[in-house]
């Protein structure tokens, strides 16, 4: 069964440092988002992206971060200077088309920034 | 703005007892919502959907939730826990329109006594 994978499992940075977090949604998917879940948070949506541009965007999604879908199947996250409240797990999700269709998520990256 | 309320930060049933976990959700829209759950150190699976097809929804392991457009709620049953069942569950609310993004609760830790 097709899965998203992410890459790296965890990443561990320096405030300031730049992080790239890597997801490969599932092939035939159209529709690609990045949540966050702060640790003993809920899940917050942090953007949607289809057609090679930003669908929407939350309030945490600040310009800090950018996200690209630099080929035909990897889809980033970059976070340009990590701060302390940035530390998460981060997930990757994608869909094909339509609100009614399920996203799959990624296993996530967890991202410590110390 | 959509929003969702999970009563109950954790739950603990016996192994074989009711499992009833509470979902309240807020839209100006008729949503879709969902059910996920996250084992530990894994992504997000989910269990079932509500598109606006029937009010009861089966999920996968047995386990149901009913949309009750009256009392806003999307509850989530399954009669007979197994130990198996023990992890993290999370409701979302999605709109119609616009990239579809999910709105999730604070989740609810579901624990399963032997």
């Amino acid at each position: 069964e097709p899965e998203v994978t992410q890459t790296p499992s965890h990443q561990v940075t320096q405030m300031g440092q730049e992080v790239i977090l890597r997801c490969v949604p599932i092939s035939n998917h159209l529709y690609f988002y990045w949540y966050r879940q702060i640790l003993g948070q809920k899940v917050e949506f942090l953007v949607s992206f289809y057609n090679n541009e930003i669908s929407e965007k939350s309030e945490i999604f600040d310009d800090q971060f950018s996200v690209e879908r630099p080929d035909g199947s990897n889809f980033t996250l970059k976070i340009r200077s990590t701060k302390l409240e940035d530390s998460a797990m981060y997930f990757c999700a994608s869909n094909r088309a339509g609100a009614t269709d399920t996203q799959y998520f990624g296993p996530g990256t967890r991202l410590t920034v110390l | 703005a959509q929003s969702v309320t999970q009563l109950g930060s954790h739950v603990s049933v016996s192994e074989g007892a009711l499992v009833l976990l509470r979902c309240n959700y807020s839209s100006s829209v008729p949503p879709y919502l969902f059910w996920y759950v996250q084992y530990p150190n894994q992504g997000l699976q989910l269990l079932l959907k509500y598109t606006s097809a029937a009010t009861l929804v089966k999920g996968i392991n047995g386990f149901e939730a009913e949309f009750k457009k009256s009392e806003t709620s999307f509850h989530l049953t399954k009669p007979s826990a197994h130990m198996s069942d023990a992890a993290e569950y999370f409701c979302a609310v999605s709109d119609r329109q616009g990239a579809q993004k999910l709105v999730f609760g604070q989740g609810t830790r579901l624990t399963i006594n032997p």
